[in-house]
């Protein structure tokens, strides 16, 4: 069965440093979602691509968080630099094209990141 | 601005219970509704999908309904498990360009054997 998949798993740094996380989705996916969930919390969207362009950058803190996706299939989410507010959940989703109405979100299994 | 409210945060019952979990939110004019599952430290499994012209989606044990005019949606498991012990999260889509999800915090679920 096709999945999410994200790396690294797990990402410890310290506050100023800059931090990368990678996500592949389902093949043939043409929108991909970044999410961050703060412990307790539910997930909130940071960014929304489809295809290669972003979609939803709402609530993406633009002063140090970047996304992209060039070639519209894998992407890239870069904090430079850390704070201690960004510890958190990272989580990449795919759907095969945001807005259909039985468009189900499947999640890859997350990258923790703890700055110190 | 769409809220989601899941209450109680956390329900701890004996094994072989039958449950509901409930999910509220604020603005009836949702897409669409997931329920998630999440194992701590993990990331989040898609249990079921209503579509907002639908009034339930069962799958095994697992049952969820929407009434989208009183903002509410309920998990429904039936016989519980201990292997059911997980947070279940439930989530709204407002569609089209909005497809992005909006989250509530989730009910962290205990099934004692």
């Amino acid at each position: 069965e096709a999945e999410v998949a994200q790396s690294p798993r797990y990402k410890i740094t310290e506050k100023s440093q800059a931090v990368a996380f990678w996500c592949d989705p389902i093949s043939g996916h043409a929108t991909l979602y970044w999410y961050r969930q703060i412990l307790g919390q539910g997930p909130e969207l940071l960014v929304q691509f489809q295809d290669e362009s972003v979609v939803d950058d709402s609530q993406l803190p633009k002063d140090r968080f970047s996304a992209e996706r060039l070639k519209g299939v894998d992407s890239t989410l870069k904090i430079q630099p850390a704070e201690l507010g960004d510890s958190a959940m990272y989580l990449c989703a795919s759907s095969l094209e945001g807005g259909l109405l039985l468009d189900t979100q499947y999640f890859g299994p997350g990258t923790r990141l703890t700055v110190l | 601005k769409q809220e989601v409210t899941q209450i109680p945060a956390a329900l701890s019952v004996p094994e072989g219970e039958n449950l509901v979990l409930n999910c509220s939110f604020t603005d009836s004019a949702i897409y669409n509704l997931q329920w998630f599952r999440q194992d701590p430290g993990k990331g989040l499994t898609s249990l079921l999908l209503i579509q907002s012209s639908q009034r339930e989606q069962t799958s095994g044990r697992l049952n969820a309904s929407l009434d989208k005019s009183s903002g509410r949606s309920t998990l429904y498991i039936a016989a519980s498990q201990p292997g059911d012990s997980a947070t279940y999260l439930c989530a709204v889509s407002g569609g089209g360009a909005n497809s992005k999800l909006t989250f509530g915090k989730g009910i962290t679920l205990s099934v004692r054997p």
